[in-house]
């Protein structure tokens, strides 16, 4: 079965610190990798995907196959970053996600 | 472009009601995915469509059901309402080519009295 962890429900920074949302999972093959984030008010959209190996809004994820992971970095948080961040995975065909719990980010000045 | 479509975005219902929730994908897009979000479980996959045909489910039981018609816009039913069926029934369209890379709608709030 595939499962996503996400540990921290909150995590709360100051502004211009790095900032990193840890993200596990369990795969016994070879997952695609996603991070989607809901802004206040907003629709659940997509952030980034690990096969695209982009930077988006500063912030990047990196998968780490031999420690299961797929944590999202930033090295210096803005306040327009608060919001809920939801790491995904796809294994097998289509477009079934698995979805951790999510952690919301909440930055302070 | 317009996005996702969801209708009724609030509804209210009894226990032993049923339900039908429907959904605009964005235009050209021909997978239409389906998620109950609530506070206690997070996000959980229902069922995906794709050119009017299920291509995978989740682990809901029978009384959740859906289909997609040949415009590809979806429809999802729940049948014999429970109390724990209240939660937001999210919507999402994908592209052909856009595996994992989902659309989402704002999301139809179910209350089940």
């Amino acid at each position: 079965a595939q499962r996503v962890t996400q540990p921290e429900k909150l995590l709360s920074v100051f502004k211009g610190a790095p900032v990193e949302l840890k993200c596990n999972y369990s795969y016994s093959g070879s997952p695609e990798l996603f991070w989607y984030v809901q802004y206040s008010r907003q629709r659940l959209q997509l952030l980034l995907r690990h096969i695209s190996r982009e930077s988006i809004k500063g912030f990047t994820a990196d998968l780490n196959k031999g420690e299961t992971s797929f944590h999202l970095k930033k090295p210096f948080a803005q306040e327009e970053d608060s919001a809920m961040y939801y790491c995904a995975l796809i294994g097998g065909g289509g477009n079934k996600l698995t979805f951790g719990t999510g952690t919301q980010l909440k930055v302070e000045l | 472009k317009a996005g996702v479509t969801q209708t009724p975005r609030y509804l209210i219902k009894t226990r032993g009601q049923q339900v039908t929730l429907s959904c605009s994908p964005i235009s050209g897009h021909r997978s239409v995915s389906w998620y109950q979000q609530t506070p206690g479980q997070g996000l959980q996959f229902l069922f995906e469509y794709f050119s009017e045909t299920q291509r995978n489910k989740g682990n809901f039981p029978g009384r959740f059901s859906g289909r997609q018609f040949s415009n590809s816009r979806s429809e999802m039913n729940v049948s014999t309402l429970e109390l724990g069926d209240s939660a937001l029934y999210l919507c999402a369209s994908s592209s052909k080519n856009g595996v994992g890379e989902l659309f989402f709608g704002e999301g139809s709030r179910l209350t089940v009295l």
